[in-house]
């Protein structure tokens, strides 16, 4: 069973649209959850990360919301540019087990000119 | 802020051999290195965590004799693909942690097996 799951394997947004990207999650003990932007042939870079105790972070055009009762969360990107046309992954981890990321299958925006 | 360099990016090796990756972190000092495999289909999977002066944590399905770690060092650790086949192939990604417990990956060194 996929402990983070991403709701969407794509989405498509036009320049200047806010896209959602939407996950949710099983493992009531995971207590960060951080996304990650993937663009083809590089690695996963962090793009901003929340920890459970809070309901919102915002960095930027980037901006996370976030529902323990619900067990989901939700990345929003105001004003969307075709630069950050990449993959987006959701992820989590507990506790003193940070290491073990567990990451959804990742959504691929794609931002239309 | 924290970076993560990995080399090669790339790599291709003849089935049955073995290629050498190493990472580097850079402005922080990365106490621990998770070792993940990304595959063909972008999943990920976790191969063991490196920590400074102790053992080396596997996960299932992954071995020190098929991959030897080395983390001498604060800034440095290396994973080694011992008798690589198709099966192998992949992103091999470095995830350096934080003292805050972030995770900060590498560009990753992508595996191709002939």
């Amino acid at each position: 069973q996929q402990q983070v799951r991403q709701s969407s394997q794509s989405l498509t947004v036009w320049e200047g649209e806010t896209a959602i990207l939407n996950c949710s999650y099983e493992n009531s003990a995971f207590d960060y959850f951080p996304w990650y932007q993937q663009f083809p042939g590089e690695g996963p870079a962090l793009l901003i990360a929340i920890r459970s105790v809070s309901d919102k972070k915002e960095d930027g055009r980037f901006t996370i919301f976030f529902n323990k009762r619900e067990k989901n969360l939700s990345l929003h990107i105001k004003d969307s540019q075709p630069g950050d046309s990449a993959t987006y992954f959701c992820a989590a981890s507990a506790g003193t087990n940070a290491y073990k990321v567990i990451f959804g299958k990742g959504t691929h925006l794609h931002v239309l000119p | 802020g924290a970076l993560v360099y990995q080399y090669p990016r790339r790599t291709i090796c003849k089935s049955g051999t073995s290629m050498r990756m190493e990472c580097q972190a850079v402005g922080f000092q990365a106490t621990s290195v998770a070792w993940y495999r990304q595959s063909p289909q972008k999943t990920f999977e976790l191969i063991a965590l490196s920590t400074v002066n102790s053992a080396i944590k596997y996960e299932q399905n992954f071995t020190q004799e098929k991959f030897p770690i080395s983390h001498p060092n604060l800034s440095f650790s290396s994973m080694t693909v011992l008798n690589a086949y198709l099966e192998d192939r992949g992103l091999y990604l470095c995830g350096a942690l934080t003292g805050e417990n972030t995770l900060y990956f590498g560009a990753g060194t992508r595996l191709s097996v002939l």
